[in-house]
């Protein structure tokens, strides 16, 4: 069962603009990890934001998590073409899996 | 290796079928991880090993479903009686800690359709 629920579910952008998709998640959690795939491949993890942090950054992706209203977004600033990929949020609440969404689309338009 | 191998890459079975996917970590990563993803489907966790043991097998689908990974180190998903509703991309994935506490390397997957 998906316990997070992307949105939206696609998006389409221009090179160099800012891309945001959220997540959002039913129970407590230890950690939240977004994850990009690219088309036939698998997953490559971006970053980790633990349950008691409120924002994180690694180059160009920005993380926030709020756990009172259980949900994460993830930015990704000054797009490029090869960023087009699916998104996927996975929470951790139990140490031993994780669980997926169902993923957020996301093309960059040259 | 420098990354998580799995063979085959794509496995055509006929409905019926056994089939046996493989999947190498990364070396000396202590957890592995099988996963299953359904086209246009976040991936859905299937098992979890700590070094050999099997600490999480709750995922699995049904009996016909079994994975080892005996010394620790390569894994075997092995499905029996293959079903149309098999028909997926199996993902294995490996970490250095034990568990879920930092994040995953996967593997590009194993293609499987049932016909």
């Amino acid at each position: 069962s998906q316990q997070g629920e992307e949105d939206p579910q696609a998006l389409s952008i221009q090179e160099g603009e800012n891309a945001t998709m959220n997540c959002s998640y039913k129970t407590s959690i230890n950690n939240l990890q977004w994850y990009r795939q690219n088309s036939g491949r698998g997953l490559v993890h971006l970053i980790l934001i633990r349950s008691n942090e409120r924002e994180k950054h690694s180059g160009r992706l920005r993380v926030t998590l709020d756990t009172s209203k259980k949900s994460s977004s993830l930015l990704i600033t000054a797009s490029r073409a090869a960023d087009t990929a699916s998104y996927f949020c996975a929470t951790d609440a139990s140490g031993s899996r994780l669980t997926f969404g169902e993923g957020t689309q996301l093309t960059v338009n040259p | 290796g420098a990354g998580v191998s799995q063979s085959p890459r794509y496995k055509v079975a006929k409905r019926g079928q056994d089939v046996a996917l493989r999947c190498d970590p990364i070396s000396g990563h202590v957890s592995l991880f099988w996963y299953q993803q359904a086209l246009g489907q976040g991936p859905e966790f299937l098992t979890y090993f700590q070094n050999e043991a099997q600490l999480d097998k709750s995922g699995l689908p049904s009996d016909r479903f079994f994975a080892e990974r005996p010394e620790g180190s390569v894994s075997t998903l092995k499905i029996q009686r293959t079903q149309q509703e098999d028909s997926a991309v199996y993902l294995c994935a490996s970490s250095a800690s034990a568990g879920t506490a930092y994040g995953y390397t996967f593997g590009s997957g194993t293609r499987l359709t049932v016909v």
